[in-house]
Formats: C-alpha cells, sequence, structure tokens
C-alpha cells in the first residue's frame, strides 16, 4: 500500500507570493492533517479535513487555508507568504473512523523557504 | 501551541548502550504514537499505544502508556548508527469534538559508533 505523498518536495517563493501545497493520503484514509514543524516551534497543528470538511483548527492565522477533495486528497494555501513561514510542512493522514482512536501516518513533507 | 513535555531533549550514547526518554503531560490521553524522523523526512511511526498501561515492543523498542494516561515512555535497547534522529511523542486527546494529536517537543539521539 502506498504511503502518503506530497508535492512539491521543496519550493522557494518570496514574501507577499502564495502556495499552494498537496497530499494524497493513504489509500482508504479519509482524514487529512496538515503540520507546521519548525525548529523553534516544533510540530504545530493547522488543520485536520475529514469528508472533505475541516473538522478541527490550530491557532493559525487566516492566510493559512485548505481543503479536501472527494477522493481524499487535501491541498493547503498560504496567501501573502511571510519570513516567518519559513518551515517543513508535513501532511498525515489516518482511517478518520468515529471510533476515536486513530493512527496518522505522515508524508515526507514539503519545505518551503521564503525570501 | 500546545506542547507535550519530552525529555531529555537531546542525548549522546555509546553503540549498543540502551536509551530511555518519556513524555509527560497535565492532560489525559487517549492514544499515544512515537516517530523518528530523519533530517529532510517526515515522522516515521515506530509503536501505537492505545490503552492505559499498555507495552508494546517493535524489534529493539518498547514503549509503554502509563496507567496515569498522562505519561508515555520509549525505550531502545543495544542502539546502532542508524538509531540517530529525532525522537517524537504524539498523544491523542479524547473526544470532545475533537481529534487532534499534540506533539512532544522531540529528542535528539545521536550514537557514537
Amino acid at each position: 500500500k502506498a504511503g502518503v505523498t506530497q508535492t512539491p518536495r521543496y519550493l522557494i517563493k518570496t514574501r507577499g507570493q502564495q502556495v499552494t501545497l498537496s497530499c494524497s493520503p493513504i489509500s482508504g484514509h479519509r482524514s487529512v492533517s496538515w503540520y507546521q514543524q519548525t525548529p523553534g516551534q516544533g510540530l504545530q497543528f493547522l488543520f485536520e479535513y475529514f469528508s472533505e470538511t475541516q473538522r478541527n483548527k490550530g491557532n493559525f492565522p487566516g492566510r493559512f487555508s485548505g481543503r479536501q477533495f472527494s477522493n481524499s486528497r487535501s491541498e493547503m494555501n498560504v496567501s501573502t507568504l511571510e519570513l516567518g513561514d519559513s518551515a517543513l510542512y508535513l501532511c498525515a493522514s489516518s482511517l478518520g473512523a468515529s471510533g476515536h482512536i486513530e493512527t496518522q501516518y505522515f508524508g515526507p513533507g514539503t519545505r518551503l523557504l521564503v525570501l | 501551541g500546545q506542547q507535550l513535555n519530552q525529555s531529555p531533549q537531546s542525548m549522546f550514547i555509546q553503540e549498543g548502550e540502551d536509551v530511555s526518554m518519556n513524555c509527560t503531560s497535565s492532560s489525559i490521553f487517549n492514544t499515544w504514537l512515537w516517530y523518528k524522523q530523519d533530517p529532510g523526512e517526515g515522522p516515521v511511526l515506530l509503536i501505537a499505544l492505545y490503552k492505559a498501561g499498555e507495552l508494546t515492543s517493535n524489534g529493539r523498542l518498547t514503549a509503554q502508556f502509563g496507567i496515569t494516561r498522562k505519561d508515555s515512555f520509549l525505550n531502545i535497547s543495544a542502539s546502532i548508527p542508524s538509531d540517530v534522529g529525532i525522537y517524537f511523542c504524539a498523544g491523542q486527546l479524547p473526544p470532545s469534538g475533537t481529534y487532534k494529536y499534540i506533539f512532544g517537543t522531540g529528542t535528539r539521539l545521536k550514537v557514537l559508533a
């Protein structure tokens, strides 16, 4: 079974631009979560999508948004990029079943550098 | 954002030694996961724990879900150079309209051959 895939793996943008990152979950997984990882803040939860709906949201500004498609693939968008948005963006997928006990599997990440 | 207290932050050990690290919190968790992350890559799941008191092994790795549900431990026996990396714990909060995970700050492990 293929793992979580993320594209692109690396990205360089300039301040003020916007960026869209993509994540394809493990086949059969319906929940996709996004995280931002930086050396100073560690892994911070951005949001989670399940069945095309945002189910949870972290404490990030509205410049960070996401969506999920009917095939469970997800995209996240960051508008008006700031230098501090430079980070490794990780996507994690899980079954998303209603039993609440979930195991998350991560993709390799997209490393974003904002200049 | 919320984070778990993970210790130690970093450790240097000799090849062949055993390693222990732990995560603690003031919150109760339903699930504990342990991940290893190599530079520039995403975290890879090592062990998942679903029940208080549960002790689970994966090769040289052993992890336990604390009885109080507020902590978890990971042990690595007979370390080898490829154990180098950052180890993260993650706890899933009980459902209260949210299913999100909280992550530890990471333990950076360096193994000296």
